[in-house]
């Protein structure tokens, strides 16, 4: 059982937005923002898309976004694309003895 | 350009060592900022990290895997090594070196990968 908690699917249509949802707790992802989210494509390694909660590296798409409330880190994605369809994994720092929690991942299915 | 490229055995038996290389390119494990790390995905599930070593030789690892662990670099072959002890068949998965960008806030270590290899695919069975 992964430490943080993630919607095993999603799914949304060309041009639409989606969101992911990552739960954790006060010892993770409501403490520090320090989140990253990773794609993941079937047989391939997976991209970094977002850090520190909100960052985007340099090449990703501002379709991709972070954000943060409470416990629980989002990401969006808008004006959908075929390609977006992937697994999504979010990933958050979880203090000085466990380090680094990953989410059980989300499918993102684009109909 | 970074590459990172991982080698190792694709088949051990239940209770050997496991030893794999990370052989990467394109940056310094010597330059401050610069980590690398191990995460490892079962088929079909979940990915989980597993251990780091950054610019100054300092390592981390997994609580629930510490004691089985053992990370170590030679920057001058830029390789990072990752030890295994005690393999089971639970512990079959495709493994990943990732270059990690670490930091510190609050006072304390925390990184996100960056750039990852294609990983490899470690059966344990007898």
């Amino acid at each position: 059982q992964s430490a943080l908690t993630q919607p095993a699917s999603v799914s949304g249509s060309p041009g639409q937005s989606i969101t992911i949802s990552c739960t954790g707790t006060s010892s993770d992802v409501g403490s520090y923002n320090l989140v990253s989210w990773y794609q993941q494509h079937p047989g391939k390694a997976p991209k970094l898309m977002i850090y520190e909660g909100s960052k985007r590296p340099s090449g990703v798409s501002n379709r991709f976004s972070g954000s943060k409330s409470g416990n629980t880190a989002s990401l969006t994605i808008s004006g959908l694309q075929a390609e977006d369809e992937a697994d999504y994994y979010c990933c958050s720092y979880a203090g000085s003895s466990t380090y680094v929690v990953f989410g059980g991942g989300t499918k993102l299915t684009v109909l | 350009q970074v590459t990172l490229r991982e080698s190792g055995p694709a088949l051990v038996k239940p209770t050997q060592t496991l030893t794999l290389t990370c052989t990467f390119s394109g940056f310094s494990l010597s330059t401050s900022g610069m980590c690398v790390s191990w995460i490892r995905q079962p088929p079909g599930k979940a990915l989980e990290w597993l251990a780091l070593i950054d610019w100054d030789d300092d390592k981390y690892y997994s609580t629930s895997l510490k004691t089985r662990l053992t990370i170590s670099k030679d920057t001058s072959k830029n390789q990072v090594v990752l030890t295994m002890t005690n393999m089971d068949p639970v512990d079959t998965a495709t493994y990943y070196c990732a270059r990690a960008l670490c930091g510190y806030s609050y006072g304390l270590p925390y990184w996100y990968f960056d750039l990852w290899g294609r990983g490899t695919l470690v059966t344990v069975s007898s």
